[in-house]
């Protein structure tokens, strides 16, 4: 089975960049997509293929990735930002798996 | 708009069974993939299951592997998981996702003597 691996917490003053990476050999060969989760709430992708950004996120939201790593930065990061962040990505026997998630709080 | 409905949970007791339902409306369900992903109480988001746009092909987490079943049926635009020998550590609650473009609010599953 594959892991991916995230810092637990992550905090920042509203502006600064945040940036939650996300671990894991799978990444190496693999796409990672990032969700936001706020509780009570349906889960929201915010970018897909690494580095992609579907219609409608703000585009202070970007991705990135480097050999078994991938970063979501958030840009000059909102109150309203805060929330649980999540990797995801799938192998080639289309098992899927889900990075630990990164509580972003912005204060 | 599109929107994904999960039903189907409750409270079970250890080693029951139990069936839960997505109805899917506003997209073409026929054409898309869809996962099932739960989170249990406390804890971050767990995959679980995969079925392509058509039910060909079926994928699952080793956790619920040989336990659960994802199955389909397009002409009522439905998605399903039926759940077998439920443990207390399968305690979540449980959501569809469409592509990972659509999810669902969830059901809560609690699995409790």
């Amino acid at each position: 089975s594959y892991e991916l691996t995230q810092p637990s917490s992550v905090s920042v003053s509203p502006g600064q960049a945040a940036r939650i990476t996300c671990s894991g050999d799978l990444l190496a060969k693999k796409y990672a997509r990032w969700f936001q989760h706020k509780a009570g709430q349906a889960p929201v992708l915010v970018i897909y293929k690494d580095s992609e950004r579907p219609s409608g996120i703000p585009e202070r939201f970007s991705g990135s990735s480097s050999e078994t790593t991938a970063t979501l930065t958030v840009s000059g990061a909102q109150v309203e930002d805060e929330a649980d962040y999540y990797c995801y990505s799938m192998g080639d026997d289309r098992v899927g798996v889900f990075g630990g998630g990164t509580k972003l709080t912005v204060v | 708009q599109a929107q994904l409905v999960e039903s189907g949970g409750g409270v079970v007791q250890p080693g029951r069974s139990l069936r839960l339902s997505c109805a899917a409306s506003g997209f073409t369900f026929n054409t898309y993939g869809m996962h099932w992903v739960r989170q249990a109480p406390g804890r971050g988001l767990e995959w679980l299951a995969f079925i392509t746009y058509d039910g060909s092909d079926k994928y699952y987490a080793d956790s619920v592997k040989g336990r659960f079943t994802i199955s389909r049926d397009n002409s009522k635009n439905t998605l399903f998981l039926q759940m077998n020998g439920l443990r207390v550590d399968d305690t979540a609650v449980y959501s569809c996702a469409g592509g990972f473009d659509y999810w669902g609010q969830g059901t809560l599953v609690t699995v409790s003597t």
